[in-house]
């Protein structure tokens, strides 16, 4: 079970829009709509900001936004903060009673 | 309000076995089923597995199976997850999750981590 695939890195200036993809398999993100993604600053545990493919938990700002399209889904930062920058997770369920995590990229702010 | 206290760092020898507890709110430990995931310093986060503190029920990912024990102690509202044979390559923070309840396979609280250090 391998994990779902990243890109390691991402940047966008202050005000751009970045996206970040996070590639499985039939069998996990394209089977599911069960995928999330967390943001973890340096020291800090990951949070939640996207659910369910496109859904944002409370207090999770509307420039944050996910989609999904066969088996890669897809978070998008629409006007980048400096806030934003820090390392991103996709995770998605993937039958069998099992979880898995992307590699997780790294978001700059330029 | 969702708490999730774990215990706290460990350093272990290779070949030894460590026990990491959670602490859960009530309310979080009747209510929802706890998830165990990893990061190895500088990496990503790794899903371990997922425990029903209800009626103890596990699941563990295959890369753990075997090595790993998730347990509960329904007087304390803890869970336990034990891993053995230690070696360099599980240092890691380990932390213990909430599964949401409308959706026990996602994740939407975090305890503070554990970190544990395997070294000789």
């Amino acid at each position: 079970q391998s994990a779902l695939t990243q890109p390691p890195s991402a940047s966008g200036s202050p005000g751009q829009s970045v996206t970040i993809s996070c590639t499985g398999t039939s069998s996990d993100v394209g089977r599911y709509n069960s995928v999330s993604w967390y943001q973890q600053h340096p020291g800090e545990v990951p949070k939640l900001m996207i659910y369910g493919v496109n859904k944002r938990p409370s207090g999770v700002p509307d420039r944050f936004s996910g989609s999904k399209s066969g088996n890669t889904a897809s978070l998008t930062v629409s006007g980048l903060q400096a806030e934003d920058e820090a390392d991103y997770y996709c995770n998605s369920y993937a039958g069998s009673n099992n979880v898995i995590f992307g590699g997780g990229t790294k978001l700059t702010v330029l | 309000q969702v708490q999730l206290v774990q215990s706290g760092a460990e350093v272990k020898k290779p070949g030894a076995s460590v026990n990491v507890s959670c602490k859960a709110s009530r309310d979080t430990f009747t209510s929802s089923h706890i998830h165990w995931v990893r990061q190895a310093p500088g990496q990503g986060l790794v899903w371990m597995g997922i425990i029903n503190p209800n009626n103890g029920v596990t699941s563990y990912a295959p890369k753990f199976q075997g090595r790993v024990t998730m347990t509960r102690d329904t007087s304390t509202s803890t869970v336990y997850m034990e891993v053995r044979s230690l070696s360099s390559d599980d240092t890691a923070l380990y932390y213990c999750a909430r599964g949401s309840l409308d959706d026990i396979w996602r994740v939407d609280y975090w305890g503070q981590g554990t970190l544990v250090t395997v070294s000789s």
